[in-house]
């Protein structure tokens, strides 16, 4: 089992829809979660991160976290063909007396088909 | 303030040789850590260093190697490269400032790598 899952996609959504990007981790002790994006052919960007189970919001950017069932997940809303882009899901585990570690999922490609 | 920067962009060598990458982080960030990008496996942990110490690696052989200098600068080693090699290395520096800017990477452009 990866340590991070995302489907690679592509995620096809009409504009002005809601996209919705999933990933689950294996690491219990895992307490931090990012969601990065990446256009093609450039250098992967933070979004948003989230750190306590719930909802987070950031404009049209909802991250999810339910760390019980170990899945984390990133709305957006009203999607622009400009969100066109792969979304990386990032987890940092801190274990006792070591140091963090982040780890990658493979990305989930999203096309917002005008 | 300059974000991450990396040399070379591309680079194109043939199997057997070796390689080194460079990476210069955002000033003030103490964190570099490198990662290998390829469209089958993402993108994948190399190492971090913090303060000259590596701190953590990541499932690589040992062709794999870095080292960071008292400025921070980090260089990644290729020794014997292989077909496999062939992706975009990525370096991303973090800052110790609070917990958020702390497991925030910052990354560079990336030297894609193509080997013969």
């Amino acid at each position: 089992q990866k340590e991070v899952e995302q489907n690679s996609g592509p995620l096809s959504v009409p504009e002005g829809a809601i996209a919705s990007l999933n990933c689950t981790y294996s690491d219990r002790g895992s307490q931090s979660f990012f969601w990065y994006r990446q256009y093609s052919g450039k250098s992967p960007e933070l979004i948003m991160f989230i750190y306590s189970n719930g909802d987070k919001e950031d404009g049209r950017f909802t991250a999810q976290l339910n760390k019980a069932s170990q899945y984390v997940s990133l709305l957006i809303r009203d999607s622009q063909p400009s969100d066109s882009a792969t979304y990386l899901c990032a987890v940092n585990t801190n274990p006792p007396g070591g140091y963090q570690k982040v780890t990658f999922g493979i990305g989930t490609k999203l096309q917002v088909i005008p | 303030k300059a974000g991450v920067t990396q040399t070379p962009r591309y680079l194109i060598k043939t199997r057997g040789q070796q390689v080194t990458l460079s990476c210069s982080p955002i000033s003030g960030h103490r964190s570099v850590s490198w990662y290998q990008q390829t469209p089958g496996q993402g993108l994948q942990f190399l190492f971090e260093y913090f303060s000259e110490t590596q701190r953590n690696k990541g499932n690589f052989p040992g062709r794999f190697s870095g080292r960071q200098f008292s400025n921070s600068r980090s260089e990644m080693n290729v020794s014997t490269l292989e077909l496999g090699d062939s992706a975009l290395y990525l370096c991303a520096s973090s800052n110790y400032r609070d917990r958020v800017e702390q497991e925030t990477q910052y990354f560079g452009p990336g030297t894609r790598l193509l080997v013969l």
